[in-house]
C-alpha cells in the first residue's frame, strides 16, 4: 500500500527553524517527483514546493530562499527543512507524490499533514 | 501566475440530488485539471487528472469536464460521504496553482 506520513511539525517562534519529514512507503520516493502543500487554517491549499526524480527543485516565491526540500533514498524519507519562519507560515503541511512519476502534474497520494504553528 | 475561481464558494444539495461545481482558469491551461476532495481533518484526495479521467476507485458518479479556462465536476447523485470540500487545481504552468474551494453542504 502507498502511504505517506508526515511528521516534525510543531510550536516555532518567529524566525526559527523546523525541518519536516515524510515517511513514504510502498514506493521509492527517489523514483518520483515529490512536493509539499500547506494549508493555513480555514484557508484553502498552497503549493509550497517540489524535488523532481532527477533531483531538481522549484519553491514558491513565498517561501524561496528559505526553506529547503531534500530526500533520502536510503530512508525513503522526503524533507522540508524551514528557516526563518514567519507567522504566515503557520499551516498543515502535506507531502503528497507527484504523478505521472517524472512529470510532476497532479498529486496523489497526500499525507495526513503535520502542523506548524509560527508564533511567539 | 494562473489564479483558479471556484464557483459557488457554498453548495447546498440534497442527498441524491446533482451536484455541479465550476473551475475557471486566469489563462488557458488545456486540459491540464485536476479536482481534489477534501473531508474535515483529512488530507485531500484525487479524484480527477487530465479534466475529465477519474482515478483509482473513484465512483462514476464523479464526472469532470472542461478545457480551456471552464470547468466543470458534476457529482451525479449525491451520497452522504460526498459532502466535502472540493478544489480544483491548475498544472499547465508554474506555479501550480489551486483554487479556493467549493464547499458541497446538505440542504
Amino acid at each position: 500500500e502507498v502511504q505517506l506520513v508526515e511528521s516534525g511539525g510543531g510550536l516555532v517562534q518567529p524566525g526559527g527553524s523546523l525541518r519536516l519529514s515524510c515517511a513514504a512507503s510502498g514506493f521509492p520516493v527517489g523514483s518520483n517527483s515529490m512536493t509539499w502543500v500547506r494549508q493555513a487554517p480555514g484557508k484553502g491549499l498552497e503549493w509550497v514546493s517540489i524535488i523532481y526524480s532527477g533531483g531538481n527543485t522549484y519553491y514558491a516565491d513565498s517561501v524561496k530562499g528559505r526553506f529547503t526540500i531534500s530526500r533520502d533514498s536510503s530512508k525513503n524519507t522526503l524533507y522540508l527543512q524551514m528557516n526563518s519562519l514567519r507567522a504566515e507560515d503557520t499551516a498543515l503541511y502535506f507531502c503528497a507524490r507527484t504523478e505521472p512519476p517524472t512529470i510532476p502534474n497532479w498529486f496523489d497520494p497526500w499525507g495526513q499533514g503535520t502542523l506548524v504553528t509560527v508564533s511567539s | 501566475e494562473i489564479v483558479m475561481t471556484q464557483s459557488p464558494a457554498t453548495l447546498s444539495v440534497s442527498p441524491g440530488e446533482r451536484a455541479t461545481l465550476s473551475c475557471r482558469a486566469s489563462q488557458s491551461i488545456s486540459s491540464n485539471l485536476a479536482w481534489y476532495q477534501q473531508k474535515p481533518g483529512q488530507a485531500p484526495r484525487l479524484l480527477i487528472f487530465g479534466a475529465s479521467t477519474r482515478a483509482t476507485g473513484i465512483p462514476a458518479r464523479f464526472s469532470g469536464s472542461g478545457s480551456g479556462t471552464e470547468f466543470t465536476l458534476t457529482i451525479s447523485s449525491l451520497q452522504s460521504e460526498d459532502f466535502a470540500l472540493y478544489y480544483c487545481q491548475q498544472y499547465n504552468n508554474w506555479p501550480r496553482t489551486f483554487g479556493q474551494g467549493t464547499r458541497v453542504e446538505i440542504k
